[in-house]
């Protein structure tokens, strides 16, 4: 069964602790997103990946980073540089041509 | 970078009628609009997209239609039912690479189906 799939559902961060999310998928697919929706708002871009090994930083980057080291998996590591972490952060993938992005169930990240 | 711009923010109609929902864009370089449902506490769900070589597009009783002179786009629901209340969103790409480096989304419709 194809698709995105986003782990944990529910993460919890200390102060100073730096929290990894995972995306995985298995559709083949050469890009990746990682968006942030706070409540009420739309999608923030943070970063993408268009092949391995590469990635670009979005509208909000800071306080995040990401690897891509295989082409299913692109881990949002969130840094205890990011201030207001609290959010739902949302995994998307496409094809090379960025048409269309399909979603994960995203992970709900708040602070103790 | 591109702007979207997306009206209403909330939009209540009665079951049976027609919703509209628009948007605008800033980049006359944008050429592809996706539309997505996202229901409370779900993912964002793609139910109508288009690109930038047509003007309308329709999917039984939703349409999207682009006007890319006035760089704006809307989405239409005909026939409106209660599983249609959701939040909306419209998007265009972040950059030049027509979606491949993100998108770029609206604040959200908020649509309710009244009984």
């Amino acid at each position: 069964d194809g698709g995105i799939t986003q782990s944990p559902k529910y993460l919890f961060r200390k102060e100073g602790q730096n929290v990894t999310l995972s995306c995985e998928q298995n559709l083949n697919h050469d890009a990746m997103y990682w968006y942030r929706q706070d409540p009420g708002q739309g999608l923030r871009l943070i970063y993408y990946s268009q092949i391995v090994n590469d990635f670009q930083k979005g509208d909000i980057a800071e306080g995040y980073s990401v690897s891509r080291e295989k082409k299913e998996s692109f881990p949002l590591t969130v840094t205890s540089a990011q201030k207001n972490p609290t959010a739902f952060y949302l995994c998307a993938s496409s094809s090379f041509r960025g048409q269309p992005q399909h979603f994960g169930d995203g992970t709900r990240l708040s602070i103790l | 970078g591109e702007n979207v711009e997306q009206h209403p923010s909330t939009l209540s109609v009665q079951e049976g009628d027609s919703a509209v929902i628009k948007c605008t864009y800033s980049d006359s370089a944008s050429n592809y609009f996706p539309w997505y449902k996202q229901e409370l506490g779900k993912r964002p769900q793609l139910i109508i997209d288009i690109r930038s070589n047509v003007g309308e597009k329709k999917d039984q009783r939703i349409a999207v239609t682009l006007n890319k002179t006035a760089k704006h786009f809307s989405l239409h629901i005909t026939e409106t039912q209660p599983e249609d209340s959701a939040v909306y969103f419209c998007a265009a790409p972040h950059g030049m690479g027509g979606g491949a480096d993100g998108l770029t989304f609206g604040k959200g419709t908020h649509l309710i189906i009244q009984p």
